[in-house]
């Protein structure tokens, strides 16, 4: 099946700094979601993307719809020790079927006190 | 509290035996999934189903089995012709026209 390319596969990072990861596709999609999952656990929603070119926040969260609808970006500032997890972009393929998402295979992050 | 709820959290099997997966939610959500997820794979789709009665194979259906004999309920069978049956598994549904998913917390599966 269908994947998205998702990148940075890991990141180990300082407590304190920004972080971004992104995900790409050769299609188009008409929804972009980003997921954050804590170990041993199941992913939650963080934000979900609607629209070309959107920006949303949540908290210390943004996450970008991109322009050409093939790509979306995740940024975190300020990071914090319970930042630690992996984090999944998904999409909805324009016209896919059943609507079904498609997942990237994930970003774990690691931060250090 | 409306939720979706996987059930045990963890799982022994010894191998060759079939083993069955719960998945419980009271969201009234339309549509159910089953992922697979191992380390460095992300989520892999196993089964899905869009309403009661119907379900549809994902990326790696083989080994598996599932029903849909109500709503709320979409368990997994995870049977002895699956060769790699150790693995985290997810359920998540989806009410119609909305476009993320809801996860429950999982099922580690382990087969001795």
């Amino acid at each position: 099946g269908q994947q998205l390319n998702q990148s940075p596969q890991s990141m180990f990072i300082q407590e304190g700094e920004d972080v971004s990861m992104n995900c790409t596709s050769s299609s188009i999609f008409n929804t972009w979601l980003w997921y954050k999952q804590d170990p041993g656990e199941g992913p939650v929603l963080l934000i979900a993307l609607y629209k070309a070119g959107e920006l949303t926040s949540n908290g210390r969260l943004t996450a970008q719809f991109g322009i050409t609808r093939k790509d979306s970006f995740l940024n975190i500032s300020a990071s914090i020790p319970s930042d630690v997890g992996i984090y999944f972009c998904a999409g909805q393929l324009s016209g896919g079927s059943q609507g079904n998402l498609i997942f990237g295979k994930g970003t774990k992050l690691s931060v250090k006190p | 509290d409306g939720g979706i709820t996987q059930s045990p959290k963890y799982l022994f099997r010894k191998e060759g035996q079939n083993v069955t997966l719960s998945c419980e939610q009271n969201l009234n959500h339309d549509a159910m999934y089953w992922y697979r997820q191992d380390p460095g794979q992300g989520l892999r789709l196993i089964y899905y189903s869009q309403i009661v009665n119907d379900f549809q194979k994902g990326d790696i259906a083989e080994g598996y089995s599932v029903s849909r004999e109500k709503k709320e309920s979409f368990p997994l069978t995870v049977t002895s012709a699956q060769k790699n049956p150790t693995a985290f598994y997810l359920c998540a549904s989806r009410s119609a026209g909305a476009r993320g998913y809801t996860f429950g917390s999982g099922t580690r599966l382990t087969v001795v």
